[in-house]
C-alpha cells in the first residue's frame, strides 16, 4: 500500500535561516509521482513540483530545491534563506500509475520568524 | 490563467441539514476530484470523476453524493448533516490528455453546528 510519511510536525526558523522538510514514501509502483503542495493561512493548496519516478534529477527554482532519491525513498525540500511569507503548511503527496488520486503526507508546519 | 473555482468559499450549517458545493475545473480538464480536510488534517481523498463518470471512490460516506455534469462541473451533495462534517473540501482537477497535476481551488469552508 501506499503511504507518504512526514516525520517534522513543526519546524520554526528564523529569517534567512536554511531549512530542509523531509518525506519518506511507500509504493508498490515503479511508476509514480511525487509532489510539493504549500498551504498557507488563507487555507488554499499551492502546487509546488511534480515529480516522475524515472526522473532523479535534483531540481532548482528559485529558493526551492528538491532532492529526490529512490534508494532512500525520499522527497525532501529545501527552503534557502527563509522568508516570513515561506511560512505554510507544506504537505508531501504521492500518486501511483494509474491514477491522479493523491495520497497526502500529514504536512509539516514551517513557523519563519522575523 | 483560469484556476479551479470552487463556490460558496463558507458555508454555514446546522446539524442533519443538506449542503451543497460546486466546482468549475480548469477549462479543458476533464478529471475532477474532492478532498476533504478536517482541522489539523492532511487532505483525505473523497471521490473522483473523469467524462462525467465516478473514476474512482475513497472514504466518502454514503451520505455523501456526488456528480460531474456534461460542462465537467462537479457538485458534492451532503444530507443529513453531523458536527464531524466541519472541514475544508476541496476540489481537483487535471486532464487526462495533458497529463496534468492536481490543481486545487481554493476550497469551501463547511462549518455545521
Amino acid at each position: 500500500a501506499q503511504k507518504v510519511t512526514q516525520a517534522q510536525t513543526e519546524i520554526s526558523v528564523v529569517e534567512k535561516e536554511d531549512v530542509t522538510l523531509d518525506c519518506v514514501y511507500e509504493t508498490r509502483d515503479t511508476t509514480y509521482y511525487l509532489f510539493w503542495y504549500k498551504q498557507p493561512p488563507s487555507g488554499e493548496l499551492v502546487f509546488l513540483i511534480r515529480r516522475n519516478s524515472f526522473d532523479e534529477q535534483n531540481e532548482i527554482s528559485g529558493r526551492y530545491s528538491w532532492n529526490f532519491q529512490k534508494s532512500t525513498s525520499s522527497f525532501n525540500f529545501t527552503i534557502t534563506a527563509s522568508q516570513v511569507v515561506d511560512s505554510a503548511v507544506y504537505f508531501c503527496a504521492l500518486s501511483e500509475e494509474d491514477t491522479d488520486k493523491l495520497i497526502f503526507g500529514t504536512g509539516t508546519r514551517l513557523q519563519v520568524f522575523p | 490563467a483560469a484556476g479551479v473555482i470552487q463556490s460558496p468559499r463558507h458555508l454555514i450549517k446546522e446539524k442533519r441539514e443538506t449542503a451543497t458545493l460546486k466546482c468549475y475545473p480548469i477549462p479543458r480538464h476533464d478529471t475532477v476530484y474532492w478532498y476533504q480536510q478536517g482541522p489539523g488534517q492532511d487532505p483525505q481523498f473523497l471521490i473522483s470523476f473523469y467524462e462525467k463518470m465516478q473514476s474512482d471512490k475513497g472514504s466518502i460516506p454514503d451520505r455523501f453524493s456526488a456528480q460531474q455534469f456534461s460542462d465537467y462541473h462537479s457538485e458534492l451533495n451532503m444530507s443529513s448533516l453531523e458536527l464531524g462534517d466541519s472541514a475544508l473540501y476541496f476540489c481537483a482537477s487535471s486532464s487526462s490528455s495533458y497529463n496534468s497535476p492536481l490543481h486545487f481551488g481554493n476550497g469551501t469552508r463547511l462549518t455545521v453546528t
